[in-house]
């Protein structure tokens, strides 16, 4: 059973659009975390977010948690080469410490 | 600072041998964890240390594998009698203390052949 839905779970797009990724559960998460991984290397974090509603930017990505933090996207604005990559959202349980992962998003920007 | 630092980056064991994976903590961290990643699939929980014991080892295989954190040294993740299906990415993590942010190492990829 896959407690965070991530979609799309792939996604090829042209440089300068903008796009959105999805984490969705059913359960409700005390906090989410989104990663983003490379090629052989270990996942490296994005931002975290722990209240309802919340919305943080970084740069040319927006990160929303949903009012009932069951659910969370990323918006990333004029899409670069650069932002290609595996996205992964993280989400810890209340009284839990251990992360549970989506499947991830792998994204490519074509120049 | 030095992150988390895992090695072997890269191990190839021959079906029944025995994998050693080991992690040092970001300095000041006692908590480590352990996640296992298929390929093109998300990080899998497997284990949850701190020093000296195990705090939650739910995602743990039952047989073969095994996890510690000494006193003294670095976390290691034990697999016995490796399998093909044992071959994925095992990725090592730390945190300050409980709640706090975690983070990853860069990873040991172990193919069994």
């Amino acid at each position: 059973t896959q407690l965070l839905e991530q979609s799309p779970q792939f996604l090829s797009i042209q440089e300068g659009e903008n796009l959105t990724v999805y984490c969705n559960s059913s359960s409700v998460f005390s906090s989410l975390q989104w990663y983003r991984q490379e090629p052989g290397e270990g996942p490296v974090l994005l931002v975290t977010v722990v209240t309802g509603g919340e919305v943080k930017k970084l740069k040319r990505l927006t990160f929303q948690f949903g009012d009932a933090r069951k659910d969370s996207s990323l918006h990333i604005t004029a899409a670069q080469p650069g932002d290609t990559g595996l996205y992964l959202c993280a989400g810890a349980r209340s009284g839990a410490q251990k992360l549970v992962f989506g499947q991830g998003t792998r994204l490519t920007i074509n120049p | 600072n030095a992150g988390v630092m895992q090695n072997p980056r890269h191990l190839v064991r021959r079906r029944g041998q025995e994998a050693r994976l080991r992690c040092s903590p970001m300095k000041g961290h006692s908590h480590v964890y352990w996640y296992r990643q298929l390929p093109e699939e998300g990080l899998k929980f497997m284990v949850y240390l701190q020093k000296e014991n195990i705090i939650d080892e739910s995602g743990m295989p039952k047989e073969r594998f095994s996890a510690e954190f000494p006193k003294e040294g670095p976390s290691i993740l034990r697999i016995q009698q490796v399998v093909r299906g044992d071959s994925a990415a095992y990725f090592c993590a730390s945190s300050p203390s409980v709640g706090n942010t975690i983070y990853f190492g860069e990873g040991s990829w172990l193919t069994v052949v």
